[in-house]
């Protein structure tokens, strides 16, 4: 089993549509990172969490620490924001990934 | 502010080869990280670099290797390369360990 685990693992939305991403971890952690990856490859770190909630523009992150789960929510989606969404945990000795959750937002 | 830079952005090497990528982090930032990422196993903690210090390394074989120079400048070496090396290989900058991370373009290796 996967320690950092991402769903739904595809997700497609219409435009305008509010979307949440959601991840479950099961290591102790020290912070918890959301990354957005375009195709081509290129990396962007989003957020970086250890407690409450964040926001920044139409995206929202939340962790909650007691349950070990993090939400990432995108609101009024748009289609510049079709990506692969990567949760990611600061574990003592390493940083560990989930799969990715690939949005297609259509217009 | 110049952001994460890494050279070469593409690579065709054959098994059995060795390879050194670059890693260039934004200016002021000391600690340096390494990522492996094929669409199989997804992204993986290779090493990361701290004031010329390896604090951590991944569960990768001994033929990864790396090394953080005093302008915290970062390269890793794979040698005797193999089918399943292929991947992009992602750095990434922070003030320190723990912070937030800028990642590099990746550089591009595919092992023939």
């Amino acid at each position: 089993k996967n320690e950092v685990e991402q769903s739904p693992q595809n997700l497609t939305a219409q435009e305008g549509e509010f979307i949440t991403i959601n991840c479950s971890y099961s290591v102790g952690i020290s912070a918890l990172h959301w990354l957005q990856q375009h195709p081509g490859g290129g990396i962007v770190s989003l957020f970086m969490l250890s407690s409450g909630k964040k926001k920044h523009g139409r995206l929202i992150a939340t962790i909650n620490i007691q349950e070990k789960h993090s939400s990432l929510h995108i609101t009024a989606s748009h289609p510049r924001d079709s990506a692969v969404y990567i949760c990611a945990v600061n574990a003592p000795n390493d940083m560990r990934f989930g799969a990715g959750t690939r949005l297609t937002v259509k217009p | 502010k110049a952001g994460v830079t890494q050279t070469p952005r593409y690579l065709i090497k054959t098994r059995g080869q060795q390879v050194t990528l670059s890693c260039s982090p934004i200016s002021g930032h000391r600690s340096v990280s390494w990522y492996q990422q094929t669409p199989g196993q997804g992204l993986q903690f290779l090493f990361e670099y701290f004031s010329e210090t390896q604090r951590n390394k991944g569960n990768f074989p001994g033929r990864f290797s790396g090394r953080q120079f005093s302008n915290s400048r970062s390269e890793m070496n794979v040698s005797t390369l193999e089918l399943g090396d292929s991947a992009l290989y992602l750095c990434a900058s922070s003030l320190e360990p723990h912070l937030e991370q800028f990642f590099g373009p990746g550089t591009r290796l595919t092992v023939l």
